[in-house]
């Protein structure tokens, strides 16, 4: 089992729909989740970070983390084209030595 | 504000030949990261320094791999000798205060090893 899990899709969504991104880590201890977002032959950039269970919103996007549950996932409000790219999830895993770890990554796709 | 510069974007080599990337952070970060990609996959920390001081180095593949942060600015990062498997995207990233406060990547090093 992956430390960091991520379906690598990808995930279509029409423009102006919801696109929901999913993310579950297997380290309990685990404290603090990031969403960097990367485009094709680009360098990930941050584009939210989650330390306590519940939601934070920030514009379109939603963190929501379930630490019970070990899930924490992203949602896009009203979908642009622009919003396609690859949607990393990282965790700084505590039984790793406090490294973050990223999973492997969910395509998404948003179709004009 | 400049952004973290690597060199060189692209590198192609044969196997069992050395080389090298270069990473300048971001002005002010203390914190600075390698990473590698490879293609569908997340990157994978290869070695975090803390001004000079090199920690979270467990993944770092000490028998051909090594990094250098003189001076607690820039770095530099070295495969010799490489292999095919090293093909990948090397990147650097930085941030200021504690380990994995936001940080910024570089456009990284594309090294192919043939």
């Amino acid at each position: 089992q992956k430390e960091v899990e991520q379906n690598s899709g990808p995930l279509s969504v029409p423009e102006g729909a919801i696109a929901s991104l999913n993310c579950t880590y297997s380290d309990r201890g685990s404290q603090s989740f990031f969403w960097y977002r990367q485009y094709s032959g680009k360098s990930p950039e941050l584009i939210m970070f989650i330390y306590s269970n519940g939601d934070k919103e920030d514009g379109r996007f939603t963190a929501q983390l379930n630490k019970a549950s070990q899930y924490v996932s992203l949602l896009i409000r009203d979908s642009q084209p622009s919003d396609s790219a690859t949607y990393l999830c990282a965790v700084i895993l505590r039984g790793a030595g406090n490294m973050l770890t990223f999973g492997g990554g969910t395509r998404l796709m948003v179709k004009p | 504000e400049a952004g973290v510069v690597q060199s060189p974007r692209y590198k192609i080599i044969e196997k069992k030949q050395p080389v090298a990337f270069w990473c300048n952070p971001i002005s002010g970060h203390n914190t600075l990261y390698w990473y590698l990609q490879n293609l569908g996959q997340g990157p994978e920390l290869l070695i975090r320094y803390e001004n000079e001081e090199a920690v979270d180095d467990s993944q770092l593949p000490k028998d051909r791999f090594s990094a250098e942060r003189l001076k607690g600015v820039d770095s530099t990062l070295k495969i010799q000798p490489a292999e095919l498997g090293d093909s990948a995207v090397y990147l650097c990233a930085s941030s200021f205060g504690g380990a994995y406060n936001e940080q910024f990547f570089g456009p990284g090093t594309r090294l192919t090893v043939l």
